[in-house]
């Protein structure tokens, strides 16, 4: 069965950095572009980037472009997000989802499978 | 970037209820648009994709409808497990916009 498991979260000061992960299973990772959706306390869903199946493009919300990059090792079957210069309105859970469809280019744009998310914290 | 606008924010209602979510977009966004479901403390499900294309596994009261700019999410007869917040989401445009929510509660 498909399974996404975020790990890397925890509490960091502003200005600092911090690298997510994405370990999936149960499907053919370097055929499917991933996404990183995040969520602030309380508040509704933000999307902050993909990476297409064949790495060939990768995409950003505004709030987090020149900051953060989204990569992938497919020999790991993972994928990251790099998170430099955090500030406090990245205090998020971080989620990484799958694009529905797969090996075509942009993908379908919608997630049919998630990960349980993880929690970053951006505090002094 | 394309700003998606729900309605609602808040609907109560009670189980067996027929219900409707509107979803507009500040552009067309064709019918890349779906909608989820989350419940607290969960990552959100895929219910609706190509506004109206229901997803496996998804019941039968969920449909959706809508092209251009004006989205609705109808549940036929509420069922204790609908009570949720749903969101919908445009996937025309880089960078992807999901509305702000609509909680379901119950009345």
């Amino acid at each position: 069965q498909v399974q996404l498991v975020e790990s890397g979260g925890g509490v960091v000061q502003p200005g600092r950095s911090l690298r997510l992960s994405c370990a999936a299973s149960g499907f053919t990772f370097s055929s499917y572009g991933m996404h990183w959706v995040r969520q602030a306390p309380g508040k509704g869903l933000e999307w902050v980037a993909v990476k297409w199946y064949d790495g060939s493009n990768e995409y950003y919300a505004e709030s987090v472009k020149g900051r953060f990059t989204i990569s992938r090792d497919t020999s790991k079957n993972t994928q990251f997000l790099q998170m430099n210069s955090l500030r406090a309105e990245d205090t998020a859970v971080y989620y990484c989802a799958r694009d529905t469809s797969a090996a075509e280019g942009r993908g379908a744009g919608y997630f049919d499978f998630w990960g349980q998310g993880t929690v970053v914290t951006v505090s002094s | 970037d394309i700003q998606m606008t729900q309605s609602p924010s808040t609907l109560s209602a009670s189980v067996g209820d027929r219900v409707t979510i509107t979803c507009r977009a500040s552009q067309s966004i064709s019918s890349w648009l779906a909608w989820y479901q989350q419940k607290p403390g969960k990552a959100p499900k895929l219910l609706i994709y190509e506004a109206s294309s229901l997803e496996s596994g998804v019941p039968s009261r969920f449909s959706g409808s809508g092209s251009g700019t004006e989205f609705t999410l109808t549940i036929s007869s509420l069922q204790p497990d609908d009570f949720a917040t749903y969101y919908c989401q445009q996937y025309n445009t880089y960078p992807y916009t999901f509305g702000q929510g609509t909680k379901l509660e119950i009345k």
